[in-house]
């Protein structure tokens, strides 16, 4: 079956222009979150869906971050007036139940490659 | 100190020896455990989840897990050169912090012909 999407797969930006990054989760998965990937870096978790809920939105780094899930399908990660720190490899995954399940395995999609020049 | 702990390597092995990954974290509340394997360009895929002390095998992979030490580790037998990549662990922290999964930096293992 079809794993995570995400589009688009790269992105360049002027400092200042504002990105909206897509994920399109596995088909039934509840959960969904967002990692933001740094060179050389594990993922570090920016927040998390459960359904239509953002449960956490701990990791956003600033203001400029936001997210939504309005229909609990499809995701939207939205960065206003980026900033060159802003440049990573932005990451979604899925898992099938509630996130707070031990069990739950989460599965990556291939990510967006945000360049913020 | 570090929730989660890589080492970052390179670890260098030759083709059909043992690699053994070690991860250690600060949380004694994390319950489950996952390692990911990350190509260089592309994105984490899940090669092993374990959630109860002692081993796991699935095929060449073998997870330990030691949660009285706070380690885990990863052991790759007959490495083969498509095995080179970084390979990530992953704990999840108990219930009461959502689900998200906290990663290490990373062990880059490179399998020499």
């Amino acid at each position: 079956g079809a794993g995570v999407s995400q589009s688009p797969r790269y992105k360049v930006a002027k400092r200042g222009q504002d990105v909206a990054l897509r994920c399109d989760p596995i088909s039934g998965h509840v959960s969904l979150f967002w990692y933001q990937q740094a060179l050389g870096q594990g993922p570090e978790f920016l927040t998390y869906f459960q359904n239509e809920a953002q449960l956490d939105k701990s990791g956003l780094p600033s203001d400029r971050f936001f997210a939504e899930r309005p229909e609990g399908s499809v995701s939207t990660l939205k960065i206003q007036r980026t900033q060159q720190e802003d440049s990573a490899v932005y990451l979604c995954a899925s898992s099938l139940g509630a996130g707070t399940s031990g069990y739950n395995e989460q599965f990556f999609g291939p990510g967006t490659r945000l360049t913020v020049l | 100190q570090k929730e989660v702990e890589q080492n970052s390597g390179p670890l260098s092995v030759p083709e059909g020896a043992i690699a053994s990954l070690n991860c250690t974290y600060s949380d004694r509340g994390s319950q489950s455990f996952f390692w990911y394997r990350q190509y260089s360009g592309k994105s984490p895929e899940l090669i092993m989840s374990i959630y109860s002390n002692g081993d796991k095998e699935d095929g060449r992979f073998t997870a330990q897990l030691n949660k009285a030490s706070q380690y885990v580790s990863l052991l790759i037998r007959d490495s083969q050169p498509s095995d080179s990549a970084t390979y990530l662990c992953a704990p999840l922290p108990p219930d009461n912090q959502g689900g998200k999964l906290i990663f290490g930096q990373g062990t880059e293992l490179s399998v020499k012909p």
